[in-house]
Order: C-alpha cells, then sequence, then structure tokens
C-alpha cells in the first residue's frame, strides 16, 4: 500500500500569510492520481486540486498543487478566512484510493 | 450540478449488517463516465475508500482489500441510487460514511459527496 504522509500535522498561521502544505508518498505515483481536498467540521470533503495542479470546478486561484514523483504541494497564496479548515492528500493505486492523514490550518 | 443524498440507520448491533443508501440527482448511476464510490471516515482510521460501482456497457465493482468479502455495492437503476452493505460489523466499523462520485472530472478524485451518515456499532 502506498503510504501519504502529510506534514505538518498543523499549520498555526494569519489571514493574509501563505500557507504551504506538504504530501509525500511511500511509493511513485503518477501526478493524474494525486488529488487534494479541503474539509471544515460536519462537512464532506471538498474536492480543490486534481491531477496534482488542476483546479476543480470553482475553486479559487490562490489554491495551487505542485509537485511530482513522491512529493507534492498545496500552496494557498493568501489565507481567506474560510480556509482554516484541515486539508487531505489522495492518491490512487492497484484499483484503490488511500488518502494522508490531514493537515490541519488554524488560525494563529 | 449533481446532489447525492445519503439515508440509513445511525446505530448497528455488533455482527450484524449496516445498510446506506445514496440517491443521485443531476446524474445517472447508469452513467458512462462517473463511479459511485462509499468512503468512511474515523478518528482511528481517517478517510478510508471502500469500494464502487460503475458501469460501462455492463456493470463492474471494486473493493477495499480491508473490508473485501464483508461488502456489496449494489446499483439501482429504477431509483438512481446505490446502496453500501457491509456484514458482520464490530465497532471498529464506526465512522462516518460518505457517497462520493467520481470519475468526471478526473477519474482518480472524488468531486461530489454526500452529506455523510454517522454509524455507531454499538449494543
Amino acid at each position: 500500500e502506498n503510504v501519504l504522509t502529510q506534514s505538518p500535522g498543523t499549520l498555526s498561521l494569519s489571514p493574509g500569510e501563505r500557507a504551504t502544505l506538504s504530501c509525500r508518498a511511500s511509493q511513485r505515483i503518477s501526478s493524474n492520481y494525486l488529488a487534494w481536498y479541503q474539509q471544515k467540521p460536519g462537512q464532506a470533503p471538498r474536492l480543490l486540486i486534481y491531477g496534482a495542479s488542476s483546479r476543480a470546478t470553482g475553486i479559487p486561484d490562490r489554491f495551487s498543487g505542485s509537485g511530482s514523483g513522491t512529493d507534492f504541494t498545496l500552496t494557498i497564496s493568501r489565507l481567506e478566512p474560510e480556509d482554516f479548515a484541515v486539508y487531505y492528500c489522495q492518491q490512487y493505486g492497484s484499483s484503490s484510493w488511500t488518502f494522508g492523514q490531514g493537515t490541519k490550518v488554524e488560525i494563529k | 450540478q449533481v446532489l447525492l443524498h445519503q439515508s440509513g440507520p445511525g446505530l448497528v448491533k455488533p455482527s450484524q449488517t449496516l445498510s446506506l443508501t445514496c440517491v443521485i440527482s443531476g446524474d445517472s448511476v447508469s452513467s458512462n463516465s462517473a463511479a459511485w464510490n462509499w468512503i468512511r471516515q474515523s478518528p482511528s482510521r481517517g478517510l478510508e475508500w471502500l469500494g464502487r460501482t460503475y458501469y460501462r456497457s455492463k456493470w463492474y465493482d471494486g473493493y477495499a482489500v480491508s473490508v473485501e468479502g464483508r461488502i456489496t455495492i449494489n446499483p439501482d437503476t429504477s431509483k438512481n441510487q446505490f446502496s453500501l452493505h457491509l456484514n458482520s460489523v464490530t465497532p471498529e466499523d464506526t465512522a462516518v460514511y460518505y457517497c462520493a462520485r467520481g470519475g468526471y472530472t478526473s477519474a482518480f478524485s472524488f468531486d461530489s459527496w454526500g452529506q455523510g451518515t454517522l454509524v455507531t456499532v454499538s449494543s
């Protein structure tokens, strides 16, 4: 199983700051197979980025994804109040999907 | 815009079968582009993909190794919905269960989710 490790566990930032979230895979992933989600308390996850760098419909351009191989990054260029949430990476491989454990972005 | 609405009991006894239904609006369970998934989330296991059903001239399904042998996901074309059945449940199966669509935005991600159902396994 390809294990996804996200870091840091918690990121404490202020509105307007830049957030950089990391997702590292234990085995190489095709970029097509890497996605990022945002989840707020009591809500389902929401797709932000697919194919490592493509924004899903309706996602603001302050969200961007990058990376290849085993190292992927989600960047939020300037944090808005509604961006404080938990973020998950997800990969596809061997006919199944796995998720990272999440990074919580909290207000400093 | 696709909407997914889940229903089913919130409490299941150990050794019994957990059954949930996901009604689809704005898309078809028989779509040749989409796949219909169940995913669960618990504090101990995080987000865990359980399985999917999809139609590509005939019906296919696929399940996670962790639940294979206990799980069935069935489409119901007459009601445009799909269901999850997980048998022989234990307290380890306590989680929030989500249905989700895959395959439209990307074949490898989930672009629409149900509202989630907390299922507790307890006597």
